[in-house]
């Protein structure tokens, strides 16, 4: 069971990129899947979530400018990120967040990461 | 959205010794509560969930207690892979919302 972020990387403030969740060992389709970023020397950030069901929520800072999608035959999860910011630049990790008791959730199965870097 | 304040930011502990940071909620959050423990360059680690219960694989040095507003996270006899950055996350509503971290370091 594990989950392999790729498509980060150096990108200009303006510009767009698309992350990657690759899943193994369950299906994202039946899971609560989500993001979570992590800025320089700082501490987690919530971002996104994608439901069973495909409803989608983000944090206000990046509303209207990320999506959150998945392609259940690639059994992979994906983060679009447009009007990129400098305060964008962090490590993304996406996780699995499971069910743990009654109305209970929690992240059980995380990624290591991958890096975006938003500068000129 | 619901605030997580956790403290201290930073401690410094001996092996051995007993270490308790505390996670503060700006609503109640009954026991939606969890904890994790992360490692330099490493991915969070589930430890605690729904406020007191273990997490598979965890050793039983750690514990977590509380409800509502006010949390704990015990470690019972501090080990050297323990120094990390601890987390607690609140899963009672969208967006969760974690606390600021505490970092363990060795005295």
């Amino acid at each position: 069971v594990q989950l392999v972020e790729t498509g980060g990387g150096l990108i200009q403030p303006g510009g767009s990129l698309r992350l990657s969740c690759a899943a193994s060992g369950f299906n994202v389709s039946t899971n609560y899947m989500t993001w979570v970023r992590q800025a320089p020397g700082k501490g987690l950030e919530w971002v996104s979530i994608i439901y069973r069901g495909g409803d989608t929520y983000y944090a206000d800072s990046v509303k209207g400018r990320f999506t959150i999608s998945r392609d259940n035959s690639r059994n992979t999860v994906y983060l679009q990120m447009n009007s990129l910011r400098a305060e964008d630049t962090a490590v993304y990790h996406c996780a699995r967040e499971v069910i743990v008791a009654v109305g209970a959730d929690a992240f059980d199965i995380w990624g290591q990461g991958t890096m975006v870097t938003v500068s000129s | 959205d619901i605030q997580m304040t956790q403290s201290p930011s930073s401690l410094s502990a001996s092996v051995g010794d007993r270490v308790t940071i505390t996670c503060r909620a700006s609503q109640g959050i009954s026991s939606y509560l969890n904890w994790y423990q992360q490692k330099p360059g490493k991915a969070p680690n589930l430890l605690i969930y729904v406020a007191s219960r273990l997490q598979s694989g965890v050793p039983s040095r750690f514990s977590g207690s509380g409800s509502g507003t006010d949390f704990t996270l015990t470690i019972s006899s501090l080990q050297p892979e323990d120094f990390a950055i601890y987390y607690c996350q609140q899963s009672y509503t969208t967006p969760r919302t974690f606390g600021q971290g505490t970092k363990v370091e060795i005295k």
